[in-house]
């Protein structure tokens, strides 16, 4: 079965960071890129990059440059998404999704697996 | 302020047809695919279209993608009471070099 699982629930002071973690199974992890969305509560969604877990690549939305971190551990089949120097306004469900087509990125491709979400809290 | 722009809400009765708009420009839905998805309360969204028309396996053909232009729409027919959800759509902007959303439509079933 495919799927992403993401980490736990999160309460972080403002100003501190958080790393959310991705584990997924089911398809091989490094022949799809992965992305990172967020949702404020009662808002709607918000990019904020991807990663390539095949090379360690990424691509971050100009708002989150320098303020964000994609990695992944290729032995745990395992994206991470740090969001640092926290503010109430980060408070918002963090999603990772994969791209849908295989060994090959387009940039306007849809997103066809997300993990559950992970509820942050500053 | 969403790059695509969506009506707030929209609703019909069971079995009837819904359809949701997105509006973009030239530099988004006008030169890129689109794709649709739909989140259940208290859920993570769920891919329905892609390529401004495909469905995945799993989704039934109750649902349907169009593109014209600068907007899209997702149609569904025969709605059911299970379809009452926020819907949006997506697409990449090249100008902005980011993937960009709608700010979602609530649909409900009257």
């Amino acid at each position: 079965q495919v799927q992403m699982v993401q980490s736990g629930a999160e309460v972080k002071k403002p100003g501190a960071s958080v790393k959310v973690s991705c584990k997924a199974s089911g398809y091989t992890f490094t022949d799809y890129y992965v992305h990172w969305v967020r949702q404020a509560p009662g808002q709607g969604l918000e990019w904020m990059g991807w990663i390539n877990p095949n090379s360690g690549g990424t691509n971050y939305a100009q708002k989150f440059q320098g303020w964000v971190t994609m990695t992944r551990d290729t032995s745990i089949s395992t994206v991470y998404m740090e969001l640092s120097r926290l503010r109430s306004d980060d408070t918002a469900v963090y999603y990772c999704a994969r791209e849908r087509s295989r060994n090959y990125h387009d940039s306007s491709d849809a997103f066809d697996i997300w993990g559950q979400g992970t509820m942050v809290t500053v | 302020q969403s790059v695509l722009t969506q009506p707030p809400s929209v609703s019909a009765a069971p079995g009837q047809k819904v359809t949701i708009s997105c509006s973009g420009s030239s530099s988004n839905i006008g030169i890129n695919y689109v794709s649709w998805y739909q989140q259940l309360p208290g859920t993570a969204p769920k891919l329905l279209i892609y390529e401004n028309n495909k469905r995945p396996s799993r989704i039934p053909d109750r649902f349907s993608g169009s593109k014209s232009g600068t907007s899209a729409t997702l149609g569904i027919t025969g709605l059911q009471t299970g379809d009452e959800a926020d819907y949006y759509c997506g697409t990449w902007d090249s100008s902005l070099s980011a993937v960009v959303f709608g700010g979602g439509t609530k649909l409900t079933a009257l």
